[in-house]
């Protein structure tokens, strides 16, 4: 059974803080991963799509990287501001499309 | 921007009841999902639909449940009967292709409560 694994579970920062979280995934049969931004009562936001062993993305101040071999992404956020508080959720992708998730990471920024 | 719209934002249905959950994916997108998340769990893949087929399907996406794209631009999902653990919410999404780096693109989501 494929599992994603995401830490922390949780994460509370000050405003201006740099942060950044880990998912973890099987390194075998990998196709693409995504991450995503979901506020509450919102559609989830796609972030980033990576699909080549060393990729690196980025958008404004967020950014991520990616390892398939050891089968880990990390999302790195700098200078947190309190608009960026939102649970923070990889997805590991298949080649048919289908999206295994990890657990979220829900982050708060303090101001 | 063109977005997944999703009705209703919340459903509240009695055990045994029939609810039909519906989506409005983009409307050149080709590919399109059912997801759901159960209080405080992952959110789990249920169903995958292309060329008005089921692609792939998980175990939870059992007879009770169907999906329908009945005229080009809905998506539905359906649950026959419904049971107390089908209380989640439940995400509608879809893709233009499956390759590469393409975008799955998320509604916002049906909460649905089966009392």
């Amino acid at each position: 059974i494929l599992n994603v694994e995401q830490s922390p579970q949780s994460l509370h920062v000050q405003e201006g803080d740099s942060t950044n979280f880990t998912c973890s995934f099987p390194s075998s049969n990998f196709y693409a991963l995504h991450w995503y931004r979901w506020e509450t009562a919102k559609s989830p936001e796609a972030l980033f799509v990576m699909t080549l062993n060393g990729d690196e993305k980025k958008k404004g101040r967020i950014s991520a990287t990616l390892n398939t071999k050891e089968g880990y992404s990390y999302l790195y956020i700098k200078g947190s501001q309190p608009e960026d508080s939102a649970t923070y959720l990889c997805a590991f992708r298949n080649q048919g499309g289908k999206l295994i998730f990890g657990q979220g990471t829900e982050l708060s920024v303090k101001p | 921007e063109p977005e997944v719209t999703q009705t209703p934002s919340h459903q509240v249905t009695q055990m045994g009841q029939e609810v039909i959950l519906r989506c409005v994916p983009i409307s050149n997108h080709l590919y399109f999902y059912w997801y759901r998340q159960i209080l405080g769990q992952k959110v789990e893949f249920l169903v995958s639909f292309y060329n008005n087929e089921i692609s792939e399907k998980s175990e939870i996406f059992d007879d009770q449940f169907s999906v329908e794209r009945p005229d080009g631009s809905n998506f539905t999902l359906k649950i026959r009967s419904t049971k107390l653990e089908d209380s989640a919410m439940y995400f509608c999404a879809s893709t233009l292709e499956t390759s590469g780096r393409n975008e799955q693109y998320f509604g916002p989501g049906t909460r649905l409560t089966v009392t």
